[in-house]
């Protein structure tokens, strides 16, 4: 079946250096999204990206799909405290209107 | 607006025993969801409801059934508890055409002793 693989698994950075997720699937995807969960909360949905190639940027936080829509990137420039908590990306299973989630990236920022 | 409300957020279920998680949404979203969470091993779908009247598997839906009650409302039901079902459950809606991402409910966390 579909799978959905994000690297690293963890990242502890210093506050102001940056940081890099990436996210690979198994399938050819016609679009991706990426959540965020805080620690003890829910995940909050953050960006859709559909297009090959496309880049789209959040204040600090760049998210970039893949020219062969198999991968993608979420970096974060100059991380803050408030950036702790993990990152998830997702992408549409099989069917419809269901997405499957990858392992995540749990962020620490050390202040 | 309240989004997506889960009941109840904590729970200890013995072996064997059987429980409904709750979830409602009133944000008018087709599509409703149960994931659950465990460590290392990301969001993994249960079941879904893409719409009223209609639901389907997910990846793990062994031990698990679910009801639409109506558009509002998605329930999940464990209806012997084990431990491998211990786990924090979230539920989530969408709108039913894709280029929408999920409102998610703050979970409910369910330990089976």
């Amino acid at each position: 079946g579909q799978q959905v693989m994000q690297i690293p698994q963890y990242q502890h950075v210093q506050e102001g250096e940056d940081f890099t997720t990436y996210c690979n699937s198994s399938t050819t995807l016609s679009n991706i999204q990426w959540y965020k969960q805080r620690p003890g909360g829910h995940p909050v949905f953050l960006i859709q990206l559909v297009k090959s190639g496309e880049v789209k940027k959040q204040k600090r936080l760049t998210f970039q799909f893949g020219e062969a829509k198999k991968n993608s990137s979420l970096h974060i420039t100059a991380t803050q405290t408030t950036d702790v908590g993990t990152y998830f990306c997702a992408g549409p299973g099989s069917g419809t209107y269901k997405y499957i989630f990858g392992t995540g990236t749990r962020l620490k920022v050390l202040a | 607006n309240a989004g997506v409300t889960q009941t109840p957020k904590f729970q200890v279920l013995k072996t064997g025993q059987s429980m409904t998680l709750q979830c409602a949404q009133d944000m008018n979203h087709n599509s409703m969801y149960w994931y659950r969470q465990d460590p290392g091993m990301g969001l993994r779908l249960i079941y879904y409801s893409a719409s009223e009247g209609t639901t389907d598997k997910g990846e793990v839906p062994n031990g698990y059934n679910v009801s639409r009650l109506n558009k509002r409302e998605f329930s999940l039901r464990l209806e012997s508890a084990a431990p491998s079902q211990t786990s924090v459950y979230f539920c989530a809606s969408s709108e039913m055409t894709r280029g929408y991402g999920y409102t998610f409910g703050s979970g409910t966390r369910l330990t089976v002793v």
